[in-house]
Formats: C-alpha cells, sequence, structure tokens
C-alpha cells in the first residue's frame, strides 16, 4: 500500500544535540512537507520541497534544516539552535493543487 | 500565520446528532480543504471545495463555502462516537502548494 512514513514514532533529545527525523514517501509525489503541531494549535510549516534537490523555507524554519536528495525522502534535523523542540512533527506529500497526505508523525521531547 | 480560523473550539455532541464547525480566513483562496485528526496521528484529507463552488457532499459530510464572507462549514450528519476527533480547515492563499491550517475544533461524540 502507498503511503508515507516517519520515524521514530517517539525521539528523545538531549541539550546542545541534534536530531534527524525521517519521513518516506512512496506516493510518487513532487512535493513534500514538515510541520510542527503544539498543542491545541493547528499545523505550522517548517519547510517544503516542490521538487528534488530544491526546498524552501515556510513560517517557522529556524532551528530547523532539511535536505530533498529523493524524491521519496524529506529528512528534517532539528538543530540545537531550536530552543524550544518539544512538539509533534508531521511529514506531509502532495501532487501540486491536490490534497496532502500525512504520515503518523514523531513526538520530540527534550531529556 | 493562521489564516483558517474554526469554531468553535471544542463541540461536544450525542450519537446520532448533527454537528456544524465554522472555518473562517482572511486571504483569497483557490480551494478550502478540511481534515481529520484522531488523537496521535496524522491529518486525514476529508473534502475539498473549490473557490467557485458553494456547497459539496461526500457521505455524511457537507461542505459550504462562501467567499463573500470568507468562511465555510462543515456539518457531520448522524455522527458517530468513531467520529470523535479534530477537524481542521485549511486553505491554499492562491498557493499551489502550500496550505495554512486552523486550530481545529476537537469534536466529541458521546454514545
Amino acid at each position: 500500500d502507498g503511503g508515507i512514513t516517519q520515524s521514530p514514532k517517539y525521539l528523545f533529545r538531549k541539550e546542545g544535540q541534534n536530531v534527524t527525523l525521517s519521513c518516506e514517501q512512496n506516493l510518487n509525489h513532487d512535493a513534500m512537507y514538515w510541520y510542527r503541531q503544539d498543542p491545541g494549535q493547528g499545523l505550522r510549516l517548517i519547510y517544503y520541497s516542490q521538487i528534488v534537490n530544491d526546498f524552501q523555507k515556510g513560517d517557522i524554519a529556524e532551528g530547523y534544516s532539511v535536505s530533498r536528495e529523493k524524491k521519496e525522502s524529506f529528512p528534517l534535523t532539528v538543530t540545537s539552535a531550536q530552543k524550544n523542540p518539544t512538539a509533534f512533527y508531521l511529514c506531509a506529500s502532495s501532487i501540486a493543487a491536490q490534497p496532502q497526505h500525512f504520515g503518523d508523525g514523531t513526538r520530540l521531547s527534550i531529556l | 500565520s493562521q489564516q483558517g480560523e474554526e469554531d468553535p473550539q471544542a463541540l461536544s455532541i450525542q450519537e446520532g446528532e448533527n454537528a456544524t464547525m465554522n472555518c473562517s480566513y482572511k486571504t483569497s483562496i483557490n480551494n478550502l480543504q478540511w481534515y481529520r485528526q484522531n488523537s496521535g496521528r496524522g491529518l486525514v484529507h476529508l473534502i475539498l471545495i473549490r473557490s467557485n463552488e458553494r456547497e459539496k457532499h461526500s457521505g455524511r459530510l457537507r461542505v459550504t463555502l462562501d467567499t463573500s464572507k470568507k468562511s465555510s462549514s462543515l456539518l457531520i450528519t448522524a455522527s458517530r462516537a468513531a467520529d470523535t476527533a479534530s477537524y481542521f480547515c485549511a486553505t491554499d492563499g492562491g498557493s499551489n502548494y502550500k496550505l495554512t491550517f486552523g486550530k481545529g475544533t476537537l469534536l466529541t461524540v458521546n454514545p
């Protein structure tokens, strides 16, 4: 079955540590997205990529980095510069102007 | 910035009743989408309505769009306990890729 796989489901970060969240899709979608969701809040866009080797900042890109070396993969790195990283992170993919398909998220916490 | 705002923030009803959620937005759109999120899971797309449409149905879902008032409503008829979830509206703001999500309505359907 086609879909989006996010891993790990739970992740813990120590002070000063970078961590990378994985997102893989087999839907053959060109566009991929990373969102952050805080309790009681909607989704806020971190980064998105329309095609391989290209990506754009969203509304809250500071403290995060991404790469898009393959169509299927769009990993997100939460750097030590992100001072409040505790959140639920969601990855999505789509064909342009079409509904987005979401993974089941990674919950990141601080040790 | 979050363009869509859902109302109410929370809604509790009995099984069999209808549930209505509203969404307001600020800028022009190509389409408006509604998504559902079960607790701790990713979002699932429910329905998309284009800016030139006024009403759309899908099973027990009815969506209306009033572009002059920049508002939309989602009606779930004959609700079931399994409909318990958060519901989000998302607008594209004229973009082919970026969506802006509201904060969501938490719907609880009591058996």
